[in-house]
């Protein structure tokens, strides 16, 4: 089937500007990921969705970003005024339930250039 | 804390040359052990998984052995080609949700 979707691909913003990132997880997982993979400092934890649980916030850098996810399915990573730090891909996951331990899924990424 | 190491890169190898990529970790608990693929312009993909000591996951040719008394999940492949030049991920999950990814091995394969 098809697996984690995510756009846009690439990104280019100004310093300041807002943008938004979504990610469309394979039909059927409940749990949804996000993470932050920097040039040279590999993958960070952003952010975890289960269900209709209160989301896991506890990786997010500062209070310029947020995340929703709408009827359990569709999510977005929104980035209030960029700053070039930020400039990094994002990738999205999926997993079945979220249970410890499971196989996550990763989308292709979006890569995003904050000039 | 939970902590995975990867020995850097860039690796460059010859077609056909035997690979091993080195991956050590520290945890609490009884991880879960993975290695992931990126392919360039591509996001990551799973290339096998080993859930508890002396697991050996396989895939691709590609091959790693859970060992606990070592700590370690070394990826090998026998006879590597042009098409597995990729960045390699070793990463654990234990106890949790959260993945804890080592930085990434970029692996180069000349024809």
């Amino acid at each position: 089937g098809a697996g984690v979707s995510q756009s846009p691909s690439n990104k280019v913003t100004e310093k300041g500007k807002d943008v938004e990132l979504r990610c469309d997880p394979i039909s059927g997982h409940t749990a949804l990921y996000w993470y932050r993979q920097s040039l040279g400092q590999g993958l960070e934890f952003l952010i975890y969705f289960q269900g209709n649980s209160a989301p896991d916030k506890s990786g997010l850098p500062s209070d310029r970003f947020s995340a929703e996810r709408t009827g359990g399915s569709v999510s977005t990573l929104t980035i209030q005024r960029t700053q070039q730090e930020d400039s990094a891909v994002y990738l999205c996951a999926s997993s079945d339930r979220g249970r410890a331990q499971e196989t996550q899924y990763f989308g292709p990424g979006t890569r995003l250039l904050v000039l | 804390g939970n902590s995975v190491t990867q020995m850097e890169g860039p690796v460059t190898l010859s077609e056909e040359a035997f690979l091993t990529i080195n991956c050590t970790y520290t945890a609490t608990g009884y991880p879960s052990l993975f290695w992931y693929v990126q392919y360039p312009g591509e996001g990551l993909q799973l290339l096998l998984k080993a859930t508890k000591a002396d697991d050996k996951g396989s895939n691709k040719g590609f091959e790693a052995t859970y060992r606990k008394e070592t700590t370690s999940f070394h990826l090998e492949k026998g006879s590597v080609q042009v098409s597995d030049s990729a960045v390699y991920f070793c990463a654990l999950v234990s106890g949790t949700y959260k993945y804890i990814f080592g930085t990434g091995t970029r692996l180069k394969v000349l024809a």
